[in-house]
């Protein structure tokens, strides 16, 4: 069974609209984080929570969203799509206790604007 | 400020040989440094990390990584290689106190049959 589900696994959106990109976890982890990968950048850091706080945004743009209703919840709200964000999100956990932590990976979100 | 560089894009070899590859980074305290292998149209999975103490760390699928603070590298080795080591490889440094790992921009093995 996979301990992070993303949803959904393809996504494909038009230039302006917004899309929310769903992740969770169920490794009873205290943070979360999202990160880009796409061809021009394989694998770009975005946010990181912990304990339901940000801890760390490297997004240069505020079109980029992290929520977090619960602990084990990290979604990413995108608005004013652009064909650039076209690329895989993925989402990760780790214990969240602070050093050397392993991250534990989503299948991912593929998402293409058109 | 901290980077994290694989030098080499793409590394491919015969199955049964040794493969090593390069991974050096630049920061300003002691590292916590990581590899993560991607397969094919797969997400990424933990290989293995350093934290302290001896420098050759072992990690799973047989894969095993020196660290080496006079040349700041830390780069992976598994002998020998077999096809299905063919992969994405990615080496990742954590930036302590800020809940943020940075990666490389990673290493596309090859091993032929």
């Amino acid at each position: 069974d996979p301990k992070i589900i993303q949803k959904p696994k393809y996504l494909v959106a038009v230039t302006g609209s917004e899309k929310i990109l769903i992740c969770e976890q169920y490794l009873g982890h205290n943070a979360m984080y999202w990160y880009r990968q796409s061809a021009k950048k394989p694998l770009e850091f975005m946010f990181s929570y912990s304990y339901q706080k940000l801890m760390d945004n490297q997004t240069a743009s505020s079109r980029f969203q992290p929520q977090s209703s619960k602990k084990n919840h990290l979604d990413l709200q995108i608005t004013a799509l652009k064909p650039d964000d076209s690329a895989t999100y993925f989402c990760a956990s780790s214990l969240g206790g602070g050093g050397a932590e392993t991250l534990y990976f989503g299948s991912g979100t593929r998402l293409t604007v058109l | 400020a901290q980077s994290v560089d694989q030098p080499d894009a793409h590394v491919t070899l015969s199955e049964g040989a040794s493969l090593e590859l390069r991974c050096s980074y630049s920061y300003s305290a002691a590292p916590y440094l990581f590899w993560y292998v991607q397969y094919p149209g797969q997400s990424l999975q933990f290989l293995l990390k350093y934290i302290t103490g001896d420098t050759v760390v072992k990690g799973t699928k047989g894969f095993e990584a020196e660290f080496r603070k006079s040349n700041s590298s830390f780069n992976l080795k598994k002998s020998p290689a077999h096809w299905s080591d063919s992969a994405k490889y990615f080496c990742a440094l954590e930036n302590t106190g800020y809940q943020n790992f940075y990666f490389g921009k990673g290493t596309s093995l090859t091993v032929i049959p």
